[in-house]
């Protein structure tokens, strides 16, 4: 089993809807988790980042982290089109030289139609 | 300010050649982190450079694969004798610190043909 799973998609809303991504992890020592959004072509940006179980909100998007099922959640409300993108969930991992990297599920495409 | 930068943005090889990659990371950012992005799964770790410190090679698939980084500057990825699964998006990313928000270039495409 991967260490965060996340399902790829693709995913296809109508401009407007609310989308719900997700995704599971397997080590419950992992206590900080991080969506990236990734334009085609493009090197993936930060644009949420949580710590510990709960929600987190900015603007149209909210985290959710589940730490006792272990799943988390990126919530987009009135879905525009230029969310269309691929969103990464990631979480740091301990290197063998007190560095930190970061492991990312495989992303899940979204599309967004106006 | 200037982000991260990455050349080439593509790269055409023949299977067995060697490549080189190239990353100029954001003036004062410390470390340094290579991820490598195949068609389909997520990103994966593959090298990192903190400062002056010996780099955490633990991602790198092979001994094909090396890394270099001259001071807090710039870093080069070389693939030797590529193969076609070596195709993949090459990413670098630069942070501040240990820790740190880790911003990303756009990548070089390699194809191994």
């Amino acid at each position: 089993q991967k260490e965060v799973e996340q399902d790829p998609g693709p995913l296809s809303v109508p401009e407007g809807a609310i989308v719900s991504l997700n995704c599971t992890y397997s080590n419950s020592a992992f206590q900080y988790f991080m969506w990236y959004r990734q334009y085609s072509r493009k090197g993936p940006e930060l644009l949420m980042y949580t710590y510990s179980s709960g929600n987190k909100e900015d603007g149209r998007f909210t985290a959710q982290v589940d730490k006792s099922s272990k799943y988390i959640s990126l919530f987009i409300r009135d879905s525009q089109p230029s969310d269309s993108a691929t969103y990464l969930c990631a979480t740091p991992m301990t290197l063998n030289q007190a560095g930190t990297a970061l492991i990312f599920g495989k992303g899940t495409t979204l599309s967004v139609s106006s | 300010g200037a982000g991260v930068s990455q050349s080439p943005s593509n790269k055409v090889t023949e299977k067995g050649k060697d490549v080189e990659l190239r990353c100029d990371p954001i003036s004062g950012h410390t470390a340094l982190y290579w991820y490598r992005q195949r068609l389909g799964q997520g990103l994966e770790f593959l090298i990192y450079f903190q400062g002056n410190s010996a780099p955490d090679k633990s991602g790198l698939p092979s001994d094909r694969f090396s890394a270099e980084r001259t001071g807090e500057s710039v870093s080069t990825l070389t693939i030797q004798r590529t193969q076609q699964e070596d195709s993949a998006v090459y990413l670098c990313a630069s942070s501040r610190d240990l820790g740190d928000e880790q911003y990303f270039g756009p990548g070089t495409r390699l194809t191994v043909t």
